[in-house]
């Protein structure tokens, strides 16, 4: 069946340093990818989108890699600051199918 | 109103009894979605309102779930008979249009803990 994993269930980084969060999926038809941050006792917010016909896209501090060839899909945020720690994952959008998330914890 | 609101925030019912949660999209929005978050898992879609449209109920796991949108506005999920493995966060988003690939604009949840 269709199915959206997470390569790691934490990341942790010390602030200042980039993080780097990936998604492998097995859907290959999906054609919209989003990737949300949740922070504790909130609601998923959007970080960043892309579209299928794109390979990258950027953001502020964060940089959106898909790789269609593999079913892959990465997001890198530049400067990690301690307000990015939360539970990040992604999102086949229009099949309405989301990983379990990564938990990123950024120390001082 | 300035995001999606739900309510109640926590909810905590005894094994049997039946539950309303409440879902204020985000005004305008035409879409709107149930999804469930148990522990460490992903999201779970549930049901899904497209303007005027018949809802897609393909993701309810039982007829003790059901999920209205009244006046293209306000949802409410109601589970009837609550079990214990219906514990869980349950989250509403709402999007601008009606297509899939349009953005989806999440509340806070609403966490239902069943004894």
């Amino acid at each position: 069946g269709e199915s959206v994993g997470l390569h790691l269930p934490t990341l942790s980084v010390q602030e200042g340093d980039n993080s780097i969060i990936n998604c492998a999926y097995s859907n290959s038809a999906s054609d919209y990818f989003i990737w949300y941050k949740q922070e504790s006792g909130k609601g998923p917010q959007f970080i960043i989108d892309i579209r299928s016909n794109m390979d990258k896209r950027q953001g502020q501090r964060v940089t959106v890699l898909l790789n269609k060839t593999v079913k892959h899909l990465s997001l890198q945020i530049a400067a990690t600051q301690p307000g990015d720690s939360a539970v990040y994952f992604c999102a086949l959008t229009d099949k309405l199918i989301f990983g379990t998330g990564t938990r990123l914890q950024v120390f001082p | 109103g300035a995001g999606v609101s739900q309510s109640p925030s926590n909810k905590v019912t005894e094994k049997g009894k039946d539950v309303e949660l409440r879902c204020d999209p985000i005004s305008g929005h035409t879409a709107l979605y149930w999804y469930r978050q148990s522990l460490g898992q992903g999201l779970e879609f549930l049901i899904y309102f497209q303007g005027n449209s018949a809802p897609d109920k393909s993701g309810l796991p039982s007829d003790r779930f059901s999920a209205e949108r009244t006046g293209g506005s306000v949802s409410t999920l109601t589970i009837q008979r609550t079990q214990q493995e219906d514990s869980a966060v349950y989250l509403c988003a709402s999007s601008l249009h009606i297509t899939r690939t349009d953005t989806q604009y999440f509340g806070p949840g609403t966490r239902l803990t069943v004894l």
